[in-house]
């Protein structure tokens, strides 16, 4: 049972590239949600999906777009990367019925 | 969701036990309280959640006022490893909506 797990750990992209994070869990939760974090802030809520199929907008969606492919993953894409987006992305997912969230380690992103 | 304020640092002798404040005046009724915190540059751990009653579990104790307006997170022996950034957050316990963080508090945990 590895919880939720991210890839990359770590990127750095160029302006104007493009990427996808990727995150699964296995936990059999319905909801899921990425993060970001900038230094010395609180965690920031990008986008969420409370279902397979379905997907939200949170507090700073601008400049991504995402997937729920299926009910394990759920992936974040930056389509045109600029360097305000550099950050730590965190993705979590909850069974809905708690509500308690449980989080990934993380990919941490560099745009030059 | 209620708005949560939380001192921003905090220090603790190791071994004695760790209380780390919260006040959420605003919350409502279905709204619970939940702690999480964050370990230097790792995602977000949960703690503990509670409504109304006081609640312990194996990591820490959860204090809430009977009026609900503040709490107190209790680590009852802190270690060297229990330093990290402490997160109240409070929201209703169902619905898939997501976590609003703060800035929290930093728990430094001296030898």
């Amino acid at each position: 049972n590895a919880g939720v797990t991210q890839t990359p750990k770590f990127q750095v992209l160029k302006t104007g590239q493009s990427m996808t994070l990727q995150c699964a869990q296995d936990m059999n939760h319905n909801s899921m949600y990425w993060y970001r974090q900038d230094p010395g802030m609180g965690l920031r809520l990008i986008y969420y999906s409370a279902s397979e199929g379905t997907t939200d907008k949170g507090e700073v969606p601008n400049g991504y777009n995402v997937s729920r492919l299926n009910k394990r993953e759920f992936s974040l894409r930056l389509e045109s990367a600029a360097p305000s987006q550099t950050s730590v992305y965190f993705c979590a997912s909850s069974g809905q019925r708690e509500g308690t969230q449980y989080f990934g380690p993380g990919t941490r992103l560099l745009v030059l | 969701d209620a708005k949560t304020t939380q001192p921003t640092s905090m220090d603790c002798a190791e071994g004695r036990a760790a209380n780390l404040p919260c006040n959420h005046s605003t919350i409502s009724g279905n709204e619970y309280v939940y702690w999480y915190r964050q370990i230097h540059s790792q995602g977000p751990q949960y703690i503990i959640h509670g409504l109304k009653n006081n609640e312990t579990n194996e990591m820490a104790s959860l204090i809430i006022t009977e009026d609900r307006k503040s709490s107190t997170l209790i680590l009852p022996h802190a270690t060297l490893r229990d330093t990290a950034v402490y997160y109240c957050i409070v929201r209703s316990q169902g619905g898939a909506d997501g976590l609003t963080f703060g800035k929290g508090t930093h728990l430094i945990i001296q030898p």
